[in-house]
């Protein structure tokens, strides 16, 4: 079974500070997907990246980035200088191949979010 | 750019009472989901669907909850009749390829 915890519950940082949401994983499959999404106060889930098992290149879109290690079954988000606008719920999920029928189907198994506060 | 759209945004219903929850997905894309949020927790895995059928599904997907593709651009998650812990957003979610979802914004359910 799947598992993800993220055990920052809340993060209160001031405008312009780097901060790091953390990400642990657990799958018996060598095969899985990674994901962030980010929900605003407003409520929908937005979208903020995929990274499959066999890529462990860090990515950096912008003032986000993500640092992917399988040796400790983490996928790290880290936002640098940090703006009001960040502030969010930010959720780390999983999709692995555990589904019963194997049609492929599966869902995404999401961490229990990390609020993140930024003051100005 | 195309969207996941659901109605209604916000749905009030009596216990006991049956509710539809309607997701229009993405017209391209094959497959199809729905997730729950009670407010203030993780978002939930209830149910997939692919080939016109439940493709997999959590605990929480009970027998009254009902997943259909009615024709061929809504798909519909009916709660039999509902409790007051079934209180929640309910997000659909839809994709092409597996796990490459796109989430629609969500009805919040309110079960007095």
């Amino acid at each position: 079974a799947q598992k993800v915890t993220q055990a920052q519950t809340e993060i209160s940082v001031v405008e312009k500070e780097d901060v790091t949401l953390d990400c642990v994983y657990e799958t018996r499959d060598t095969t899985y997907y990674l994901f962030w999404y980010k929900q605003p106060p407003s409520g929908e889930l937005v979208f903020l990246i995929r990274r499959n098992s066999f890529d462990e290149q860090n990515e950096i879109s912008g003032r986000y980035s993500w640092n992917f290690q399988k040796s400790t079954s983490s996928f790290n988000f880290t936002i640098t200088a940090s703006q009001v606008v960040d502030s969010a719920v930010y959720f780390c999920a999983l999709s692995d191949t555990g589904g019963y029928s194997g049609g492929g189907a599966d869902g995404l198994t999401f961490g229990k979010g990390t609020h993140l506060i930024i003051q100005p | 750019e195309p969207e996941v759209t659901q109605t209604p945004s916000h749905q009030v219903t009596q216990m006991g009472q049956e509710v539809i929850l309607r997701c229009v997905p993405i017209s391209n894309h094959l497959y199809f989901y729905w997730y729950r949020q009670i407010l203030g927790q993780k978002v939930e895995f209830l149910v997939s669907f692919y080939n016109n059928e439940i493709s997999e599904k959590s605990e929480i997907f009970d027998d009254q909850f009902s997943v259909e593709r009615p024709d061929g651009s809504n798909f519909t998650l009916k709660i039999r009749s509902t409790k007051l812990e079934d209180s929640a957003m309910y997000f659909c979610a839809s994709s092409e390829r597996v796990r490459d979802s796109a989430f629609g914004p969500g009805t919040r359910l309110t079960v007095l």
